[in-house]
Parts: C-alpha cells; sequence; structure tokens
C-alpha cells in the first residue's frame, strides 16, 4: 500500500516554543490530508481536513491560529502547533487521501508530542 | 455528529476466535473499515466493506455488515498474540462536504492470551 511518513517521531519541548510536524506522502499525491489528535486510549479526533493550494478546514473547537496548517505541496502537510503548553501534549496523527477505486486514507506513524 | 460505538475491551484465548462488533448510526454510509492500532504507532488499514455487500472473507478476517441495524463485525480466525492491538471501527461517506472524512469509534483493545 502506499506510505504517508511523519517527522519527527516524537518531540520533547518547552512549553511557549512553537513545534512544526511534517506529514508526507512518499509515493502517491494527496490533495487531501487530515491531522488528528489522539489522547491516550481514546479515538482519533479530526482536527482539521488539509486541502492543497487552499486553507485548512478546521473542526469545531480546534483554534485555527494555534494548530497552524499548511499544504504547499501534493505530498506534503505541515502541523504547526504555536505557544505550546502541556496541554497540548498528545499523539499526533496525519492521513492522506488516495483518490481511486475507493477513498481510502492512508496514515502516518504518529507523533508523540510531550510539552513540558 | 455521526456516532461510531464500539465495546472498549475483549479477551480471548490463543487460537479461537475474536469477533469486535461496531454499529454505527449513519445511514448515508458508503465505505465502513475496520483498522489496527498498535502500541505507538499509527493505524494500520485491515480491510474495508462497501455498503452494499454483507460479506467480505479475506485470509483469517472476515467481516459482517448488517445494513438494517447498522452492526459491523470483525472476526479474526485463529488469534494469536501479535492480534493484540486496538482495533477501529470507521466509517465515510460520499457526501460532497466530508469526501474522505472518516468517523471512528473509541476502538477496542484486543488481548490475546497464550
Amino acid at each position: 500500500g502506499a506510505v504517508v511518513s511523519q517527522h519527527p517521531s516524537w518531540v520533547i519541548c518547552k512549553s511557549g516554543t512553537s513545534v512544526k510536524i511534517e506529514c508526507r506522502s512518499l509515493d502517491f499525491q494527496a490533495t487531501t490530508m487530515f491531522w488528528y489528535r489522539q489522547f491516550p486510549k481514546q479515538s482519533l479526533m479530526l482536527m482539521a481536513t488539509s486541502n492543497e493550494g487552499s486553507k485548512a478546514t478546521y473542526e469545531q473547537g480546534v483554534e485555527k491560529d494555534k494548530f497552524l496548517i499548511n499544504h504547499a505541496s501534493l505530498t506534503l502537510s505541515t502541523l504547526t502547533v504555536t505557544s505550546a503548553h502541556p496541554e497540548d501534549s498528545s499523539f499526533y496523527i496525519c492521513s492522506a487521501l488516495a483518490r481511486g477505486e475507493y477513498n481510502e486514507q492512508f496514515f502516518g506513524p504518529g507523533t508523540r508530542l510531550t510539552v513540558l | 455528529g455521526e456516532d461510531v460505538e464500539q465495546s472498549l475491551f475483549l479477551s480471548v484465548r490463543e487460537g479461537d476466535s475474536s469477533v469486535i462488533n461496531c454499529t454505527y448510526t449513519d445511514s448515508s454510509s458508503t465505505y465502513l473499515y475496520w483498522y489496527k492500532q498498535e502500541p505507538g504507532a499509527g493505524l494500520q488499514l485491515l480491510t474495508y466493506i462497501f455498503s452494499n455487500m454483507d460479506m467480505k472473507q479475506d485470509q483469517r478476517l472476515t467481516v459482517l455488515l448488517n445494513k438494517k441495524d447498522k452492526h459491523l463485525s470483525l472476526r479474526i480466525a485463529d488469534t494469536q498474540t501479535g492480534d493484540s492491538a486496538i482495533y477501529f471501527c470507521a466509517e465515510t461517506s460520499d457526501r460532497g462536504s466530508t469526501l474522505g472524512r472518516l468517523y471512528f469509534g473509541r476502538g477496542t483493545q484486543l488481548t490475546v492470551w497464550p
């Protein structure tokens, strides 16, 4: 199947700093990527839908100024957590949508963010 | 929003069959998926079923869909310790504004005892 990578796989940062997470589709082009957040033993919560060349669509309750999403190319979307605080500590997972016979999302391995 | 419900825990003995159940509310669902998540990892697509199908079998995996009752199940035959993971049920529809968007259940933690 298609491969989606995320970088970094884990990051520890101080409160107040900004952290950028990259999501890449390695062998296919993705006009749409999704960013999820997952708390321990919880399901994935969709944060935003990222469309190449346009502004991201954020889910209700997700602060667009805090979670900046850029989808500048067909293979790369970035999520920047600005002025991170301990409550932003979570597992962030991206997925890329492959259009074809059916709409399949390929998921990245996730990024563990810990804010001290 | 759309609701997808799953039982949270399932324990089975190695070699037995596992059945993970899922219910959903969206009558316009077009595809239903089962994903597997191992600790600290992203989601791996196990199998999917189109909404006009009743059953799909793929090696040890059997998916049953009761569209009338909006009930989906995943049966794993000859369950192995390597099958221990969290299994997520998800659904999507072809509604234009939400194309590709997945709605997930909370996941079922499958524990396989040797």
